[in-house]
């Protein structure tokens, strides 16, 4: 069975600049999330769907971080404008369904913003 | 609200030492229990779990065991090994959050030969 894949592994941007990542889920799973995981931080939660719908995006700044998941596949993550801040390690994960805790992740996307 | 608190790293080992990784929880409720390793290069992955209070999770050699009286869930393995070398995420789901995974802050393993 094929794994979470993301893409790019790395993107290096200057600050005010925009950047998006790409999540291929787990095929079947109806629940995608995006992680943000700052240097020698765990990962926190930016974002969850459940099929293409948003269950909770309490922790996503607003102003400049955007998400979608259309036809409840796929998922890109875009911030805009970049900060110094947003430099981390963006997780995708994927489960069958939400409420049980076992997710499986993808290797992440590592930004740097300059 | 809803919590974890590692142990701090990096800790360093020598093969087949024994291994403990302290991990304690503030939650309401009754939260299911995890922990999660990270390789270099990978992405996270489920290492085991427990659902409910006395419950033993177990994987690879590894233990950790659901203590609602103290509030932790400790990670222990007997012997390890280099290929343990990596980061280790305690983290718990609360009942009522919708699957949202709260982590601790990791803890770096490095074992020598």
């Amino acid at each position: 069975e094929a794994g979470v894949a993301q893409s790019p592994r790395y993107k290096i941007i200057e600050k005010r600049q925009s950047v998006a990542f790409w999540c291929n889920p787990i095929s079947g799973h109806a629940t995608l999330y995006w992680y943000q995981q700052i240097l020698g931080q765990g990962p926190k939660l930016l974002i969850q769907f459940q099929n293409n719908g948003v269950v909770d995006d309490s922790q996503l700044p607003k102003d400049r971080f955007s998400a979608e998941r259309l036809k409840g596949v796929d998922s890109t993550l875009k911030i805009q404008p970049a900060k110094l801040e947003d430099s981390a390690v963006y997780l995708c994960a994927s489960s069958l369904r939400q409420g049980i805790g076992i997710q499986y992740f993808g290797a992440g996307t590592r930004l740097s913003v300059l | 609200g809803d919590s974890v608190t590692q142990m701090e790293g990096p800790v360093t080992l020598s093969e087949e030492a024994f291994l403990t990784i302290n991990c304690t929880y503030t939650a309401t409720g009754y939260p299911s229990l995890f922990w999660y390793v990270q390789y270099p290069g990978e992405g996270l992955q489920l290492l085991l779990k427990a659902t409910k209070a006395d419950d033993k999770g177990s994987n690879k050699g590894f233990e950790a065991t659901y203590r609602k009286e103290t509030t932790s869930f400790h990670l222990e393995k007997g012997s390890v090994q280099v290929s343990d070398s990596a980061v280790y995420f305690c983290a718990l789901v609360a009942g009522n959050q919708g699957g949202k995974l709260i982590f601790g802050q990791g803890t770096e393993l490095s074992v020598k030969p």
